[in-house]
């Protein structure tokens, strides 16, 4: 498709279970970022990815997630042990860097985790 | 710490006005700043980009300012629709903060027909 797609669009799962979400960005794009929004919240920064740069990891809340994105184009985010906290929206954007301008951000339209 | 401040409050106005945003930030000084729209239980989409020369910046119905010494950025919808209403988000660039953007909470905006 042509713009960034995201999967589970919505994950219901048991507190302690593993979660998977998974972004495909918009082809061609260097740039791949994951956020989380809560309810009436702003966008909470959890990873960038950009090109074959190792990725910038700051914004992960806890060792229980973690990301990859394989050959520079899809990424997982995953979340082990889930906890009621992680209940969130998981938004996956992406972008074309074009000198060193970010460029605007491509959203897809998230997955909602809701943990029980 | 570098922070954004966006209108806390909702907006609401009347069809046929001239919606304003405001957009402040604190302790740094961002090359340029994005404007987004995010409805209800959708990704934000991107509606603007302005720099830190350029002090005003349209498309259609939409304006954007950019006052560097007052640290603002101001969104203006003129001629509102009720299909306007949505939360917009202020995301100003830090060169400084390894090319991630950082995002203010929003404002609610709401046209009444």
């Amino acid at each position: 498709g042509a713009g960034v797609s995201q999967s589970p669009s919505n994950k219901v799962t048991e507190k302690g279970k593993d979660v998977e979400l998974r972004c495909d960005p918009i082809s061609g794009h260097t740039a791949l970022y994951w956020y989380r929004q809560s309810l009436g919240q702003g966008l909470e920064f959890l990873i960038y990815f950009q090109g074959n740069s190792a990725p910038d990891k700051s914004g992960l809340p806890s060792d229980r997630f973690s990301a990859e994105r394989t050959g520079g184009s899809v990424s997982t985010l995953t979340i082990q042990r889930t906890q009621q906290e992680d209940s969130a929206v998981y938004l996956c954007a992406s972008s074309f860097h074009q000198g060193g301008n970010t460029g605007e951000l491509f959203f897809g339209e998230g997955s909602r985790l809701t943990v029980l | 710490s570098q922070k954004i401040e966006q209108n806390s409050e909702a907006l609401n106005i009347q069809e046929g006005k001239t919606a304003t945003l405001t957009c402040n930030y604190t302790n740094y000084s961002p090359a340029y700043l994005q404007w987004y729209r995010q409805d209800p239980g959708r990704g934000p989409v991107f509606l603007l980009l302005i720099r830190e020369n350029e002090k005003e910046k349209r498309k259609e119905r939409l304006k954007v300012t950019f006052d560097t010494t007052l640290k603002q950025s101001l969104f203006h919808i003129t001629a509102s629709q009720p299909a306007d209403s949505a939360t917009y988000l202020c995301a100003p660039y830090n060169a400084g903060n390894n090319r991630k953007l950082i995002w203010g909470l929003g404002t609610s905006l709401a046209v009444n027909p």
